[in-house]
């Protein structure tokens, strides 16, 4: 069984601050998945890597595969950038996914 | 691309009544699907998933069932539900199409709040 942990739980932030949210995993994976989670529920996924790093405007997020650990990066960040993201690696031989708790992320103008 | 339909969006049922959630998907065929609930304050957890027409399988022992009656179309069901069925429900599609077209990337439904009182 895949063991998902995500830190930090929560993250408060000032607009503008650099953010790391840091994700490791136990088992041997294929790719890995980092997810968005508006309040209303909703969710988007942001990336999809098996290596390296990936970058979507002020988004950034790597993956070690030896380590076992991703990180996802907010610059530059902005109040609408506030939700919970959500790691979900995906094992190798697999497509189910398995998820972590998730980063409860708040911006504060 | 994929898209996924999921409705409605809140309900709110009495303690023993029937549930039906449906989704669908567009733009690709023969998709792996899945239900997914999350509780208030907690992660995702794995309900049902399907790999093509009446084929489900259950991650874990409840009172819900699901039905995959057609390739795009996924239903969670219950007869009779319970207070602690409670729960944000999210339908997904992860994996399956074939060859060339085969859905590596997540998509998610917009979700179901789910009330029961």
């Amino acid at each position: 069984k895949n063991e998902v942990e995500q830190s930090p739980q929560n993250l408060t932030a000032q607009e503008g601050e650099f953010i790391t949210i840091n994700c490791s995993y136990s088992v041997g994976i294929s790719a890995l998945h980092w997810l968005q989670q508006h309040p209303g529920g909703g969710i988007v996924s942001l990336f999809m890597l098996s290596s390296g790093k990936k970058k979507h405007g002020r988004l950034i997020a790597t993956i070690n595969i030896q380590e076992k650990h991703s990180s996802l990066h907010i610059t530059a960040s902005h109040p609408r950038d506030s939700a919970v993201y959500i790691c979900a690696p995906r094992e190798a031989g697999s497509y189910q996914l398995t998820f972590g708790k998730g980063t409860k992320l708040s911006v504060i103008p | 691309s994929q898209t996924i339909h999921q409705w409605p969006a809140t309900l709110v049922q009495p303690v023993g009544s029937p549930l039906s959630l449906e989704c669908t998907v567009e733009g690709t065929s023969n998709p792996n699907l899945y239900w997914y609930r999350q509780a208030a304050g907690r992660g995702l957890q794995l309900l049902f998933y399907s790999v093509g027409i009446g084929q489900i399988s259950s991650e874990v022992p409840q009172n819900l069932s699901a039905s995959r009656p057609q390739d795009r179309q996924f239903i969670l069901s219950s007869k009779k539900l319970l207070l602690s069925d409670s729960g944000f429900y999210l339908c997904a599609l992860h994996g399956g199409g074939g060859g060339a077209r085969r859905n590596t990337e997540a998509f998610f439904g917009q979700g179901t709040r789910l009330t029961v009182v």
